[in-house]
């Protein structure tokens, strides 16, 4: 199985720029495809995709969230963090499944 | 608008059977693959069981393989996942979603539905 790595928390200021990595344990790139995706899930609410293919944004989501990488290293950031993105963050891979795996999450906090 | 409502979960004892459903609508629910994740208390997600857009192909997570079955029935757009020989580890919050090519990502959730596994 992939096992994906997410550092537990990451404590950010509203307005400046929050970054979240995501490490894959071996490649989730198919040429040029990168099968990696991001949700976000507030307390008490199911998760909602953010990014899809690790840098399109999903519909609806707001320009000051994008995405990167390729490989096994991967990007979500969020610039301007605002108020209303404290939340936990999931990536979660497609390239080799069954299993789809996710990370552990990322909770992001107000500093 | 894209909605998916779970239903059927609860409290339940160890041994014993539960089946969920999550009816679907605002779209055309047999053109898409399916999928049940689960999150236990406090913690991350967990992909359980994936079904085909005319459920010809499931796959399952090594824990539960042989115990869940998910199913649809595309008439009534709706999703299937029967829970036997439950166990505490099951415990969690179930949620339905909606599989983009089946085997990519999931890119609309369920409100999702409890499930207890106690004696």
């Amino acid at each position: 199985d992939i096992v994906l790595t997410q550092s537990p928390a990451l404590a950010v200021s509203l307005g400046q720029r929050a970054t979240i990595s995501c490490r894959a344990s071996q490649s989730v790139s198919i040429s040029r495809y990168n099968l990696m995706h991001w949700y976000q899930q507030k307390p008490g609410q199911q998760p909602k995709l953010l990014i899809y293919r690790a840098s399109n944004l999903a519909s609806g989501i707001p320009a000051r969230f994008s995405g990167s990488g390729s490989g096994t290293d991967f990007t979500l950031t969020i610039n301007p963090v605002q108020a209303d993105d404290i939340a936990t963050y999931y990536c979660q891979q497609s390239r080799e499944s069954p299993p789809w795996t996710f990370g552990g999450g990322t909770k992001l906090e107000l500093k | 608008e894209v909605q998916l409502v779970e239903s059927g979960g609860g409290l339940v004892q160890p041994g014993r059977s539960m089946k969920l459903s999550c009816a679907a609508s605002g779209f055309t629910f047999s053109n898409y693959g399916m999928a049940w994740v689960r999150q236990a208390p406090t913690k991350g997600l967990e992909w359980v069981a994936t079904i085909s857009y005319d459920g010809s192909s499931t796959y399952y997570r090594d824990s539960v393989k042989g115990r869940f079955t998910i199913s649809r029935d595309n008439a009534k757009s709706t999703l299937y996942l029967q829970m036997n020989s439950l166990r505490s580890e099951d415990t969690a919050t179930y949620y339905c979603t909606r599989g983009v090519y089946t085997t990519d990502y999931f890119d609309y959730w369920g409100q999702g539905v409890m499930v207890t596994v106690s004696s």
